[in-house]
């Protein structure tokens, strides 16, 4: 089945800083990545995601890129806020509505 | 629309008690799932649904049971709950073929479960 492998675990910057979280995965068939925004004691939220037939996509401060041919995908975070702290979820699936592997998760702490 | 509802939020079993968490949704959509988060950690699928009267396996699916009669609704039923059950369950739902993004999961707000 699907791995998907995320890093790092914790990430802390200073605001205003750019901040960037990377995943890989296992499955070449994968073709859909949504990267979820959870908070504490929230539920996972989606921010932005990505399919296969694309490189890159930008939503205001927030974007993701992927390189199938390595299987890895990035999201970015630019100009960050203390708001923008929070655990933040890659994932990986084969299609559209299938089931979603996810990443272990990173804790992105944004300082003052 | 209320989206994505469970309950009960929160949850003390005692090992060996039964329990079933409901998860129903108002959005008309055909994929449902069950997935748990174990402190500081990803999460999990359990079973999914692509339709009423369908379901299937997740990662893992041990000590648990889930059914699909209607569109709206996926419980999970939990049989002789153990302590290794204790985690945020989490349901979703995705796929509405009358509009909106065909590929977000949409999560309810949880349930925590802890089994002494």
């Amino acid at each position: 089945g699907e791995n998907v492998e995320q890093h790092p675990s914790t990430l802390s910057v200073q605001e205003g800083d750019s901040a960037v979280i990377k995943c890989t995965y296992s499955d070449s068939a994968s073709n859909y990545f949504p990267w979820y925004k959870q908070e504490l004691g929230k539920r996972p939220q989606l921010i932005i995601d990505i399919r296969s037939n694309v490189g890159e996509k930008k939503d205001q401060r927030i974007a993701v890129t992927l390189n199938k041919t390595a299987k890895h995908f990035s999201l970015h975070i630019t100009e960050t806020q203390p708001e923008d702290s929070a655990v933040y979820f890659c994932a990986a699936s084969r299609s559209t509505a299938s089931k979603l592997t996810f990443g272990t998760g990173t804790r992105l702490q944004v300082t003052l | 629309n209320a989206g994505v509802t469970q309950t009960p939020k929160f949850r003390i079993l005692k090992i060996g008690q039964s329990m079933t968490l409901q998860c129903t949704q108002d959005m008309n959509h055909n994929y449902m799932y069950w997935y748990r988060q174990d402190p500081g950690m990803g999460l999990k699928l359990i079973y999914y649904s692509v339709g009423a009267g369908i379901t299937d396996k997740g990662e893992v699916p041990n000590g648990y049971n889930v059914s699909r009669s209607t569109t709206e609704d996926f419980p999970l039923r939990l049989e002789l709950a153990a302590p290794s059950q204790t985690s945020v369950y989490f349901c979703a739902s995705s796929y509405s073929a009358t509009g909106g993004n065909p590929y977000e999961q949409y999560f309810g707000p949880g349930t925590r479960l802890t089994v002494t």
